[in-house]
């Protein structure tokens, strides 16, 4: 199986300031169509996940433009600029090119 | 507007069946790929299974033989049968369209 490692496991920003996750596949998440299969989702205080970005960096729709993903591969970033306090959750990335999809473990974000 | 209701979530005794729905509106079931994704009790997201437009299906290994996912184009419903219920299936189970979207969750208890 795949396996997806985030760092770092929780994060503590103060408002304002730029928030970056990092999530590395044991194997190419690269497809034949040059896309990398690698999702971020954000998973608020009791609710279900939200797809933030797909295809490691187009945002989905209704994504504030302060949340931008890169990389392509094994080696993939989620950047949140200009943190808000609406931003604390789970943040989950998940590659879905090698079955069964696998999950990061999670990085929580707080707010200082 | 998209919208994904799952039901069908219930305490059961180890060994036993239970069926979770997913009510869709507002797109096609049969016309989109359909996961379930599962989350045990503070802990991450686990992929379980996702039937393509096709209509072939998937299934993480710890689920096989076991869940079989299927769907009612008439009723425009995705179904999780589980049988053989084990103690680690208790989860919230979620129903997602393309990732972009996500059901509120059901909740499986196995537990005797």
């Amino acid at each position: 199986d795949t396996v997806m490692t985030q760092t770092p496991l929780s994060l503590s920003v103060t408002p304002g300031q730029t928030a970056s996750i990092s999530c590395k596949a044991s194997q190419s998440l690269l497809q034949t169509d040059g896309k990398s299969y690698l999702y971020w989702f954000v998973q608020k205080p009791g609710q279900s996940p939200q797809l933030l970005v797909h295809e490691s960096s187009s945002r989905f729709s209704g994504v504030p433009d302060r949340f931008s993903g890169s990389g392509s591969g094994t080696d993939f970033t989620l950047k949140i600029s200009r943190v808000e306090a609406e931003d604390v959750g789970i943040y989950h990335c998940m590659q879905g090119i090698h079955r069964p999809y696998t999950f990061g473990q999670g990085t929580k974000l707080e707010i200082k | 507007e998209v919208q994904l209701v799952e039901s069908g979530g219930d305490l059961i005794q180890p060994g036993g069946s239970l069926r979770l729905s997913c009510a869709a509106s507002g797109f096609t079931v049969s016309s989109s790929y359909m996961s379930w994704v599962r989350q045990a009790p503070g802990k991450g997201l686990e992929w379980v299974s996702i039937i393509y437009s096709d209509g072939d299906t998937y299934y993480t290994d710890s689920v096989k033989g076991r869940f079989t996912m299927s769907r009612d184009n008439s009723r425009n419903t995705l179904y999780l049968q589980m049988n053989s219920l084990r103690v680690d299936d208790t989860a919230v189970y979620y129903c997602a369209r393309f990732w972009g979207h996500w059901g509120q969750g059901t909740l499986v208890t196995v537990s005797s």
